[in-house]
């Protein structure tokens, strides 16, 4: 079946190091990936997505290519912030019917210090 | 304007007891989800519906039962509150049938079986 694997945290940085949270997939179609954040205590955010292969997505500084030959969708910020510790979580969305479900990775939580 | 809307926040309780966690949107979508997120924040998706038709019923116990009233709107009793199903329930809507649409995500409930 479909299924998202992400890299295990936490991740602990520097404030302006730079990021990377690989990401990899499993899936059947042509999916759409996905970067979501959930800072604490809130409910998850679209960060950015990607609908079809070569696609970049970007926001806040953060960007993810959808590489189709190596099934991956690795989030990178070139200079992180404090303001930036969060859990990002990868997901997919394989279908265009009302069964369609978005399968979420494991989550990567997030931790820059000062 | 609040897209999608949870209540309560925060729901402290008794084993045994019966409760309810209410979510409305606001977005016009079709298609409504409860997830359930665990202490090591993994989110498992429990129940869809589409238009008030339950679509996807994911292995969960016959003592939570999801009700929509109509399209915006999807509520999930639960009955004999047992410890293990202390978490943060999240409500999500999608606009299906249009491809690559992201999901929406609600602020959460933290329910605490004491």
């Amino acid at each position: 079946g479909d299924s998202v694997t992400q890299m295990e945290g936490p991740v602990t940085l520097s404030e302006e190091a730079f990021l990377t949270i690989n990401c990899t997939y499993t899936a059947t179609g042509y999916p759409s990936l996905f970067w979501y954040v959930q800072y604490p205590g809130e409910g998850l955010q679209l960060l950015l997505k990607a609908t079809k292969a070569d696609d970049k997505g970007s926001n806040k500084g953060f960007e993810a290519t959808y590489r189709k030959e190596t099934t991956s969708f690795h989030l990178e910020k070139g200079s992180v912030q404090v303001s930036d510790s969060a859990v990002y979580f990868c997901a997919l969305n394989t279908g265009y019917s009302s069964a369609s479900k978005i399968i979420f990775g494991s989550g990567t939580r997030l931790s820059i210090r000062p | 304007d609040t897209a999608v809307s949870q209540t309560p926040k925060y729901l402290v309780t008794q084993m045994g007891n019966d409760k309810s966690i209410k979510c409305e949107q606001n977005l016009g979508h079709d298609t409504m989800y409860w997830y359930k997120q665990d202490s090591k924040k993994f989110l498992k998706i429990m129940f869809s519906y589409n238009n008030k038709e339950l679509i996807i019923n994911e292995t969960v116990p016959n003592r939570f039962s999801p009700k929509s009233p109509d399209k915006a709107h999807l509520n999930l009793h639960i009955n004999s509150l047992e410890l293990g199903d202390s978490a943060v329930y999240f409500c999500a809507s999608i606009s299906t049938g249009t491809g690559g649409q992201e999901q929406y995500f609600g602020p959460g409930t933290r329910l605490t079986v004491t």
